[in-house]
C-alpha cells in the first residue's frame, strides 16, 4: 500500500537543542497530521495541516504543509526531556479516501 | 482527551482460539478504525467503519472481522488467532468529513 517516507528514523539530541523531521510522499496530499506516541500509549494528535504552505504552531512545535503538497516538516524548538517519544506523520491523499497513510515514525531521545 | 476506551488492555491467548477486542467511544463520531502496530511497519489499517453496520477492509484485513451494531462500539475479532497476529492494536475515531483521527490507548495481544 501507499506509504510515507519519514526521516530520520531516530534522533539523539541534547536538551535545549532544536529538532527537525520530515515526511515525503510520492503523491499529492490534502491533509498532513503529526502525532506523538509515548511508550505504552496511543498516538496523540499534535498538529493538523490542511493547506499547501500552511505553517502552524503548537507551543514549541511548528509544522508546515509543503508547497508541493508532497511533504511536511515538524520542528521542535528548545527540546526538553518530555519530548522523548515517537513522532508520526500521517496524511490523506487527494483521492478523497477516509483512510490515512502513516509514516513509520521518528524516535526521539533527549539527553538531559 | 477523546473519549475512547479499549478492552482488554492486555491479553495472552493460544493459537487457534477466537479473540474479540472492543473499542468504545463517547464522542458520537461516525468513523471508527482498527489498526495494528508492529516494529518496522508502523500503523497499518485492518478494518474501518463509516457507520452502524457499514464496514470496509483495510490493507491487512486477512484473518480479521469486525462488527459495529451501535455507534459507540466497534469490535475486532480474530476468528482463530495465529502467532503472526501478536501485535498492539489501536482503535481510532474521526468525525464525518474530518481528517483528524483520535486514538485509543491500545490493546497488547500476545498469541502463543
Amino acid at each position: 500500500g501507499q506509504q510515507l517516507n519519514q526521516s530520520p528514523q531516530s534522533m539523539f539530541i541534547q536538551e535545549g537543542e532544536d529538532v527537525s523531521m520530515n515526511c515525503t510522499s510520492s503523491s499529492i496530499f490534502n491533509t498532513w497530521l503529526w502525532y506523538k506516541q509515548d511508550p505504552g500509549e496511543g498516538p496523540v494528535l499534535l498538529i493538523a495541516l490542511y493547506k499547501a504552505g500552511e505553517l502552524t504552531s503548537n507551543g514549541r512545535l511548528t509544522a508546515q504543509f509543503g508547497i508541493t503538497r508532497k511533504d511536511s516538516f515538524l520542528n521542535i524548538s528548545a527540546s526538553i526531556p518530555s519530548d522523548v517519544g515517537i513522532y508520526f506523520c500521517a496524511g490523506r491523499d487527494q483521492g478523497g479516501s477516509e483512510k490515512l497513510v502513516f509514516g513509520k515514525g521518528t524516535k526521539l531521545t533527549v539527553n538531559p | 482527551d477523546a473519549g475512547i476506551t479499549q478492552s482488554p488492555r492486555h491479553k495472552v491467548t493460544e493459537t487457534g482460539t477466537p479473540v474479540t477486542l472492543r473499542c468504545h467511544q463517547t464522542e458520537n463520531h461516525r468513523y471508527m478504525y482498527w489498526y495494528r502496530q508492529d516494529p518496522g511497519h508502523g500503523l497499518r489499517l485492518i478494518h474501518y467503519s463509516y457507520g452502524v453496520k457499514d464496514t470496509d477492509k483495510g490493507e491487512v484485513s486477512d484473518g480479521y472481522s469486525v462488527s459495529r451494531s451501535k455507534t459507540e462500539d466497534f469490535l475486532l475479532t480474530l476468528e482463530s488467532a495465529t502467532s503472526s497476529q501478536t501485535s498492539v492494536y489501536f482503535c481510532a475515531i474521526s468525525e464525518y468529513r474530518k481528517e483528524t483521527q483520535y486514538f485509543g490507548p491500545g490493546t497488547r495481544l500476545l498469541v502463543l
